[in-house]
């Protein structure tokens, strides 16, 4: 039972660069997250799809975009990387939004 | 804006030592409040939860009381294990205005267990 698979685990950008971080989910969940964990920081929400077809923002989303695929995959895209979205990227998922969590064991970004 | 606040760590405890966590949120409405647990080069764990007031969460030997008066749900354990070595995260998911229905973190708390 994979639960949410995210993809890489772990990634060195040089600023400028772009790259998309994959989230898939196999428990048939409606609503997908993205947030990031910083030092201190707890995690923030950055973009969230309470359904398939939509997306809204969360409270950091600037530098990000996402993609809602299908009802499995949601992806995380970040255009031009920054040494600030140095951090540990992780990708959630619920039954409907309002109910708990699952997630992913997390990407480990580091943006030089 | 809604919030959580929790303990600053890190937390060092002996085996078998009785375990508080403390939790206080600010929130419009009746929220809904979680513990998540996140072990090494893991992601979270949803640990335990409460619904409304007075509701007490449990699981694993942890458990959390919902306490409207004092918004708090602090997180508690009788005796602790060396594998219960993780950090701990409190959140809300608040039921009222613009962020419904999202979950807001606490910063969250490091607990290290030794033998």
């Amino acid at each position: 039972n994979a639960g949410v698979t995210q993809t890489p685990k772990f990634q060195v950008l040089k600023t400028g660069q772009s790259m998309t971080l994959q989230c898939a989910q196999d428990m048939n969940h409606n609503s997908m997250y993205w947030y990031r964990q910083d030092p201190g920081m707890g995690l923030r929400l950055i973009y969230y799809s309470a359904s398939e077809g939509t997306t809204d923002k969360g409270e950091v989303p600037n530098g990000y975009n996402v993609s809602r695929l299908n009802k499995r995959e949601f992806s995380l895209r970040l255009e031009s990387a920054a040494p600030s979205q140095t951090s540990v990227y992780f990708c959630a998922s619920s039954v409907n939004r309002g109910r708990g969590l699952f997630f992913g064991s997390g990407t480990q970004l580091s943006v030089l | 804006g809604n919030s959580v606040t929790q303990m600053e760590g890190p937390v060092t405890l002996s085996e078998e030592a009785f375990l508080t966590i403390n939790c206080t949120y600010t929130a419009t409405g009746y929220p809904s409040l979680f513990w998540y647990v996140q072990y090494p080069g893991e992601g979270l764990q949803l640990l335990l939860k409460a619904t409304k007031a007075d509701d007490k969460g449990s699981n694993k030997g942890f458990e959390a009381t919902y306490r409207k008066e004092t918004t708090s749900f602090h997180l508690e354990k009788g005796s602790v294990q060396v594998s219960d070595s993780a950090v701990y995260f409190c959140a809300l998911m608040s039921n009222y205005g613009g962020s419904q229905g999202n979950l807001i973190f606490g910063k969250g708390t490091k607990l290290s267990v030794k033998p």
